[in-house]
């Protein structure tokens, strides 16, 4: 199976200001996606992230607050911008892998927590 | 778009016996089902997946079946163990998005 991996694995940030995670995936893919996990909570799809492209935003999330890059096809970034103690959540990068039956798979997470 | 429904919110099952978590969906152009199981404080582990071609695969102690006609699948674990203590969510995908169930916390007692 594919190994995805993301940077940082967690942060504690004040209100304000911006947060940058890296996703790095070291196979083939073709689709990359950004999900939240609230505590508790199930994943709710943030974004896909297109390469060379602007990134599909789901309902309720929007470009300037969560700005996503996909300069090539395994590397993925998504800025958490303006932050607010409501931001704080667990960030997750995922992937649909070429050649292994389009399987999705998910990185490790940034755990995050704004003051 | 897809809306994903799981069912019991939580299980507590004695350790031995079988698990079974059921979802349904809306969407009858998904094709193809995950289950994912998520311990605390690590990432979501796809542990099987069924596509709208089958009915039903298994895994070792692990089977799921799906029924499209009802729009239904559910996840079934034999002979439980500790290890198996977890969160598990199923999740439906039409096209290339994954809509998911708000999830089943798994508790096997010893």
């Amino acid at each position: 199976s594919a190994v995805i991996s993301q940077k940082p694995s967690r942060d504690i940030c004040q209100r304000g200001t911006s947060l940058t995670i890296q996703c790095q995936v070291d196979s083939q893919v073709t689709m990359m996606f950004w999900y939240r996990q609230q505590p508790g909570q199930s994943l709710t799809l943030i974004a896909t992230a297109n390469q060379g492209s602007e990134a599909t935003y789901e309902s309720g999330f929007v470009i300037d607050k969560f700005p996503i890059s996909r300069p090539n096809l395994t590397f993925s970034t998504l800025t958490v911008s303006n932050m607010s103690p409501e931001d704080s959540s667990i960030y997750l990068c995922s992937a649909i892998m070429t050649g292994e039956g389009y399987t999705q798979y998910f990185g490790p997470g940034t755990r995050l927590t704004v003051l | 778009g897809e809306n994903v429904e799981q069912h019991p919110s939580t299980l507590s099952v004695q350790e031995g016996d079988s698990a079974v978590i059921k979802c349904t969906y809306s969407d009858s152009a998904s094709n193809y089902f995950p289950w994912y199981k998520q311990e605390l404080g690590k990432r979501p582990q796809l542990i099987i997946d069924i596509r709208s071609n089958v009915g039903e695969k298994k895994d070792q102690r692990i089977a799921v079946t799906l029924n499209k006609t009802a729009k239904h699948f559910s996840l079934h674990i034999t002979e439980t163990q500790p290890e198996d203590s977890a969160v598990y969510f199923c999740a439906a995908r039409d096209a290339w998005e994954l809509s998911f169930g708000a999830g089943t916390t798994v508790t096997v007692r010893a």
